[in-house]
């Protein structure tokens, strides 16, 4: 059972760019969440998604972010109009129906804006 | 609105020591605690999840407590090696159907040969 996954590994955009993350959840698994973590600052919460419904977005930035998790394919967290700021690294987790268990964790995506 | 602390922010220790790492939260209405640890640049490795009802889990060296009264939990680290060296980070999810995970900012522990 792969874990999971997201690409690119390593993202780097200029100012004013538009950035795609994606992440594919665990086989099995119905939820995804998006964290980030801004260089020397602690994770994140940003998005709480079930397929096809935002169950939780109140870490998102109001503006320039969006995020998806569609009935067939990979979540996406969408950063439209990239500034220097956004540079972090940003980690999806992915996690079963049953509240108790535990949300599991791809490599994560270096996002750097130059 | 709940909030962890880890203390100590960064811990040097030289190899063998025995070492505890503190995790606090502000809300003891929580549905479980995790522990993860984290290398230079790398992505989150978990290490230790304990549900709100239990007391304690344990994996080869590490030990991590949990007292949902006081908000407090503990993770030992015995023998410490060199390859413990990492940011160990803890983080609790709320109860209710909010699944979101709220972390502390770590502890960076170096472990000197």
């Amino acid at each position: 059972n792969a874990g999971v996954m997201q690409n690119p590994r390593h993202l780097v955009r200029r100012r004013g760019q538009e950035a795609r993350l994606r992440c594919s959840p665990m086989k099995g698994h119905s939820h995804v969440y998006w964290y980030r973590q801004l260089p020397e600052e602690g994770l994140k919460f940003m998005v709480y998604l079930q397929k096809e419904n935002i169950i939780d977005e109140s870490g998102m930035p109001k503006e320039r972010f969006s995020a998806e998790f569609p009935k067939e394919g990979p979540s996406i967290l969408r950063i439209q109009q990239v500034v220097r700021g956004d540079s972090a690294a940003y980690f999806c987790a992915s996690s079963p129906d049953q509240i108790a268990y535990e949300q599991y964790f791809g490599p994560g995506t270096r996002l750097t804006v130059t | 609105k709940q909030e962890v602390t880890q203390i100590p922010a960064a811990l040097s220790v030289p190899e063998g020591e025995n070492l505890v790492l503190n995790c606090s939260f502000t809300d003891s209405a929580i549905y479980n605690l995790q522990w993860f640890r984290q290398d230079p640049g790398k992505g989150l490795t978990s290490l230790l999840l304990i549900q709100s009802s239990q007391r304690e889990q344990t994996s080869g060296r590490l030990n991590a407590s949990l007292d949902k009264s006081s908000g407090r939990s503990t993770l030992y680290i015995a023998a410490s090696q060199p390859g413990d060296s990492a940011t160990y980070l803890c983080a609790v999810k709320g109860a209710g159907n909010n699944r979101k995970l709220i972390w502390g900012l770590g502890t960076s522990l170096a472990v000197n040969p």
